[in-house]
């Protein structure tokens, strides 16, 4: 009954290769996120949706596009991959509205690896 | 935008007491997060706080001070497995309330 579960949890690839890391939430949430972290372990948001509705889309080269074909799923498709994109990925989701603060629940992450 | 500022590494003994400070400066402010990242693992939930006072559960407890822009997450009875790094963040009182992650404080005890 994992929450937030996001697949491949591992991804070793070439330079200039197109990759994709899905992302499901079973929660209810109506918010959805993808975050980044990179070797000195700083998490940064690249996109949130809300409701499949992009609502927050920080300045992320436009290699990376998010897709979110319902609520429930939230994926991130990276074209002509680069070394510098080699980082941990992490799906995450929050509930709807103020109450419990809308707290972030992540998934496990994605190791990408590019070399 | 946010700045949010903690110690970059932090060293305690088991059993002892440590606190980690953070430090922020946003546009707007709707919400402080406390939250543990152990190595090759997610972050999870430590604690919430929107307004100022202390909020304690079982061994940690996260203080709030709006006006001076600090944060201090509190652990108690150190264990071994309290290693790990603890992340504050930030959430901005924007119609999509996004949350800010600091670079995180990572914490070694120590026997």
């Amino acid at each position: 009954d994992t929450a937030v579960s996001q697949t491949p949890k591992y991804l070793v690839t070439q330079m200039g290769n197109d990759k994709s890391i899905k992302c499901e939430q079973n929660l209810g949430h109506d918010t959805m996120y993808w975050y980044k972290q990179d070797s000195k372990k700083f998490l940064k948001i690249m996109f949130s949706y809300n409701n499949k509705e992009l609502i927050i889309n920080e300045t992320v080269p436009n290699r990376f596009s998010p897709k979110s074909p319902d609520k429930a799923h939230l994926n991130l498709h990276i074209n002509s991959l680069e070394l510098g994109d080699s980082a941990v990925y992490f799906c995450a989701s929050s509930p709807e509205g103020k109450l419990g603060g809308n707290t972030i629940y992540f998934g496990e992450g994605s190791w990408l690896t590019v070399v | 935008g946010q700045n949010i500022d903690q110690p970059t590494e932090m060293t305690a003994t088991e059993g002892a007491i440590v606190q980690i400070n953070c430090t922020y400066q946003t546009s707007g402010f709707n919400g402080l997060f406390w939250y543990q990242q152990h190595a090759g693992e997610a972050p999870t939930f430590l604690s919430y706080n929107v307004l100022d006072g202390l909020e304690e559960k079982g061994r940690f407890s996260s203080f709030l001070s709006r006006s001076k822009g600090y944060s201090y997450l509190l652990l108690k009875e150190l264990q071994m497995k309290d290693s790990a790094s603890y992340l504050c963040a930030v959430r901005d009182d924007g119609g999509y309330q996004k949350v800010t992650f600091g670079i995180g404080t990572k914490l070694q005890v120590i026997p």
